[in-house]
């Protein structure tokens, strides 16, 4: 079964630590894609990724990182320089960043920070 | 800046009944726009894309609409069912250098027995 996996599905963290929020595709595709989403927000870009060992910024990059070793991981790490951590993530995959094919999206990762 | 606006207030529908919702944006021409169904604590859902040189899509009990001159889209369920109760985003796809999304925030949908 082709798909998503994003894990764990709730964290939980202490202000000031670094989390790290996981992403996998077995859908062979080269283009992935880290969302945020906030009540009353449309989705925005944290990072994206056309083909391994190559990232760029999306929209709200401040205080996230990434890394693309693997065509099939997209791990996503919020730092304690984010200001406002807790959110809705997603994690998206396409054949290509052109748009057709669209989306497909992980089930996501509702992060807490305290 | 490109902005999609869609209605922020809930719709609710009696089942069987038709249900539309509207996608309005302003700026750039898209090159695509795209209709996503999410359900709670889920990820969105791909459900139909159309190009901006096309008018009309449909899928089973879905259609889209599209006029790029009021820089808006029209989604409708017909015969809708309770199971259509979700949030349906739209999304727009333009090129600025290289290809970009913007989502709208959605509109709730709760379609009642």
């Amino acid at each position: 079964d082709g798909g998503i996996t994003q894990s764990p599905k709730y964290l939980f963290r202490k202000e000031g630590q670094n989390v790290t929020l996981s992403c996998e595709q077995n859908l062979n595709h080269d283009a992935m894609y880290w969302y945020r989403q906030d009540p009353g927000q449309g989705l925005r870009l944290i990072y994206y990724s056309q083909i391994v060992n190559d990232f760029q910024k999306g929209d709200i990059a401040e205080g996230y990182s990434v890394s693309r070793e693997k065509k099939e991981s997209f791990p996503l790490t919020v730092t304690s320089a984010q200001k406002n951590p807790t959110a809705f993530y997603l994690c998206a995959s396409s054949i290509s960043v052109a748009g057709d094919p669209p989306l497909h999206f992980g089930n996501g990762t509702r992060l807490t920070v305290t | 800046s490109q902005k999609i606006e869609q209605n922020s207030e809930a719709l609710n529908i009696q089942e069987g009944k038709t249900a539309t919702l509207t996608c309005n944006y302003t700026n750039y021409s898209p090159a695509y726009l795209q209709w996503y169904r999410q359900d709670p604590g889920r990820g969105p859902v791909f459900l139909l894309l159309i190009r901006e040189n096309e008018k009309e899509k449909r899928k089973e009990r879905l259609k889209v609409t599209f006029d790029t001159t009021l820089k808006q889209s029209l989604f409708h369920i017909t015969a809708s069912q309770p199971a259509d109760s979700a949030t349906y985003l739209c999304a727009l796809l333009f090129f600025s250098g290289t290809y970009k999304y913007i989502f709208g925030t959605g509109t709730r949908l709760k379609v009642l027995a």
